[in-house]
């Protein structure tokens, strides 16, 4: 089974509003990644953050990481049309495990 | 740099029938995923190489399915026989994974979508 549950499993907004994920996982990380996927298409990197760190940012993305909760957030500002995919967090071990929960359907209405 | 490369994109087969995936990864990168990825669903991870060797495959149904990569380059996923429950996207991924680089980013492909019919 999947190592991460993602919340909420589908989120629809208008253009302009903050759109916010959240990820949980079960296991110690070296760090946790987000992905994005257009639908029918392969996934692409957005924002990594490590295991030490708390926050991080990235253009309008920021993520958050509380290793005592086993917990993420990915929060997206300013929210455009083109956003409009599903967003997955993974998880990666020493052992270099790349893990991904389920994923939130994100849609932006312009 | 080239990215990582699939083939074929799109496959249908019936049932019982064999299958199998290519995967060309990012020149260098020492790991490579295979993940399937159900409609609607997060993917799933199926098998981990490192090199040439596997580092994870609790996942994969060994019963039916197979993954091998000569050589620690390319990789080829097999199904024999298929289920009408093997229809999904098949995803490669590579990354550096070595040592030095565990804080990178895995390089998806465009995947193989399969229909089992």
């Amino acid at each position: 089974s999947q190592q991460g549950e993602e919340d909420p499993q589908a989120l629809s907004i208008q253009e302009g509003e903050n759109a916010t994920m959240n990820c949980s996982y079960k296991t110690s990380i070296n760090n946790l990644q987000w992905y994005r996927q257009n639908s029918g298409r392969g996934l692409v990197h957005l924002i990594l953050i490590r295991s030490n760190e708390r926050e991080k940012h990235s253009g309008r993305l920021r993520v958050t990481l509380d290793t005592s909760k086993k917990s993420s957030s990915l929060l997206i500002t300013a929210s455009r049309a083109a956003d409009t995919a599903s967003y997955f967090c993974a998880s990666k071990n020493a052992g270099n495990m790349l893990t991904f929960g389920g994923g939130t359907r994100l849609m932006v209405k312009p | 740099e080239a990215g990582v490369a699939q083939s074929p994109r799109y496959k249908i087969i019936e049932k019982r029938q064999s299958v199998a995936f290519w995967c060309n990864p990012i020149s260098g990168h020492a790991t490579l995923y295979w993940y399937q990825q159900i409609l609607g669903q997060g993917p799933k991870l199926l098998i981990q190489f490192q090199n040439n060797g596997v580092v994870d495959d609790s996942q994969l149904p060994k019963d039916r399915f197979s993954a091998e990569r000569l050589k620690g380059v390319d990789s080829t996923l097999k199904i024999q026989p298929a289920k009408l429950e093997d229809s999904a996207v098949y995803l490669c991924a590579s990354s550096p994974g070595s040592l030095g680089h565990l804080h990178t980013e895995a390089f998806f492909g465009q995947g193989t979508r399969l229909t089992v019919v």
